[in-house]
């Protein structure tokens, strides 16, 4: 079925361990998203990418890194995990601007 | 910066029964789209409704409609009939096509979220 992939979908790191999500989408999209989302706080935007080869600072970049080296992926590494980014992790693609999103279907991530 | 506020944390409602859930949203801008997502326990997104700006008709879909108030920036969700497959959390969003520069990127700005219970 079409749409967005997102691996692994549960995950629990050690404090300063480093881990890499991957989010595909076979929609032929050019713009993606990686939202964080906790408890009274809905969702987050992490990063973002408006095509192949582009990435940008969302609110709450901080200890994430991203790359989309081709279109349908777009992946956000955790260099050295903190208990503070324990959280449910969305990827999300759009084709245009004035649509909602398609999600994937989360990445619960703990780190202790 | 927009900023989208829902201010029910929780609600509940009789099956069968309507309900509504609130939402206002702050911006400065003209252009721009709305949305109302579902969220059940699977944890999967769910888009319920999308409202254009530039339309004063309210989008419905099925038993689900809304009340855009663009003076008020008011963006309210209404469920008639109301079923056991609607408990969830229910998010508001914002959506402009431009940033200040004029280069779309489109984010997605969420409220915080409205917990639906459904009593059968």
């Amino acid at each position: 079925n079409a749409g967005v992939t997102q691996t692994p979908k549960f995950r629990v790191l050690k404090t300063g361990q480093s881990m890499t999500l991957l989010c595909a989408q076979d929609m032929n999209h050019e713009y993606m998203y990686w939202y964080r989302q906790d408890p009274g706080m809905g969702l987050r935007l992490i990063h973002y990418s408006v095509g192949e080869g582009t990435t940008a600072k969302g609110e709450v970049p901080d200890g994430y890194n991203v790359s989309r080296l081709k279109k349908q992926n777009f992946l956000l590494g955790l260099e050295s995990a903190a208990p503070s980014q324990t959280s449910v992790y969305f990827c999300a693609s759009s084709y245009g601007t004035r649509d909602g999103y398609t999600f994937g279907s989360g990445t619960r991530l703990t780190v202790v | 910066a927009q900023t989208v506020t829902q201010s029910q944390p929780e609600m509940s409602v009789q099956e069968a029964e309507t309900v509504t859930l609130s939402c206002t949203y702050d911006t400065s801008e003209s252009d721009y789209y709305l949305f109302w997502y579902k969220q059940p326990p699977s944890r999967q997104m769910i888009l319920v409704i999308r409202q254009e700006a530039y339309k004063q008709q309210n989008a419905t879909e099925n038993r689900f409609s809304v009340n855009f108030q663009k003076a008020a920036k008011s963006f309210s969700l209404k469920i008639s009939d109301s079923q056991l497959g609607d408990a969830a959390m229910y998010f508001c969003a914002y959506r402009s096509p431009l940033n200040a520069g004029g280069t779309s990127y489109g984010k997605l700005t969420f409220g915080q979220g409205t917990i639906l219970t459904v009593h059968p």
